[in-house]
């Protein structure tokens, strides 16, 4: 089955620095790959996605890339902020009925 | 437009008592999804249902655990026999077109079961 791998699993850098996660995922057939931002106690909430026809995906601070022929993908987060702080998961869908986490990374900015 | 809703927040149990965790999702979506999360852990999927029906259990423990989603009502995700290891925190999300699409999570139930 699909096995997401993310790094690093801790993340801290100082305020207005950039921010950079990487995942891999296992299933050449994903084709679906969202992030999502955990606060501490809160519920995941859904920051950017991507599908495999698109090489990159921007939104203001954050972007994503694609690399469907190495099988990564890669979450960029620019001028970061502390309210940026959180766990930050990725995921891959190998098929039409589940959604494979990566095991997280804990993102902390240093005001 | 309420979003997806779970109940309980917090649920104590006894080592050998039942548990059951509801969740109702957002209004108009008809894909309901399990995961569990141990603490400082990755979201781990147990359960996708669709109205009625267990479309992908691969995720869930062959025993005790058991998930249902009826033609009227939340989905409820049961635990039989609980033990210490079932102690997390489980979350309910819904789609409207499936895994390929945004996932919508509700607060979680934080099991604990002393």
């Amino acid at each position: 089955g699909e096995n997401v791998e993310q790094h690093p699993s801790t993340l801290s850098v100082q305020e207005g620095d950039s921010a950079v996660i990487k995942c891999t995922y296992s299933d050449s057939a994903s084709n679906y790959f969202p992030w999502y931002k955990q606060e501490l106690g809160k519920r995941p909430q859904l920051i950017i996605d991507i599908r495999s026809n698109v090489g990159e995906k921007k939104d203001q601070r954050i972007a994503v890339t694609l690399n469907k022929t190495a099988k990564h993908f890669s979450l960029h987060i620019t001028e970061t902020q502390p309210e940026d702080s959180a766990v930050y998961f990725c995921a891959a869908t190998p098929d039409y009925d589940k959604v494979i986490f990566g095991p997280g990374t804990s993102l902390s900015v240093i005001p | 437009n309420a979003g997806v809703m779970q109940n309980p927040r917090h649920l104590v149990r006894r080592r050998g008592q039942e548990a059951r965790l509801r969740c109702s999702p957002m209004k108009g979506h008809s894909h309901v999804y399990w995961y569990r999360q141990l603490p400082e852990e990755g979201l781990k999927f147990m359960v996708y249902l669709q109205k009625e029906n267990i479309i992908d259990e691969s995720g869930m423990p062959k025993e005790r655990f058991s998930a249902e989603f009826p033609k009227e009502g939340p989905s409820i995700l049961r635990i039989q026999q609980v033990v210490r290891g079932d102690s997390a925190a489980y979350f309910c999300a819904s789609s409207g077109q499936g895994a390929g699409y945004e996932q919508y999570f509700g607060p979680g139930t934080r099991l604990t079961v002393t």
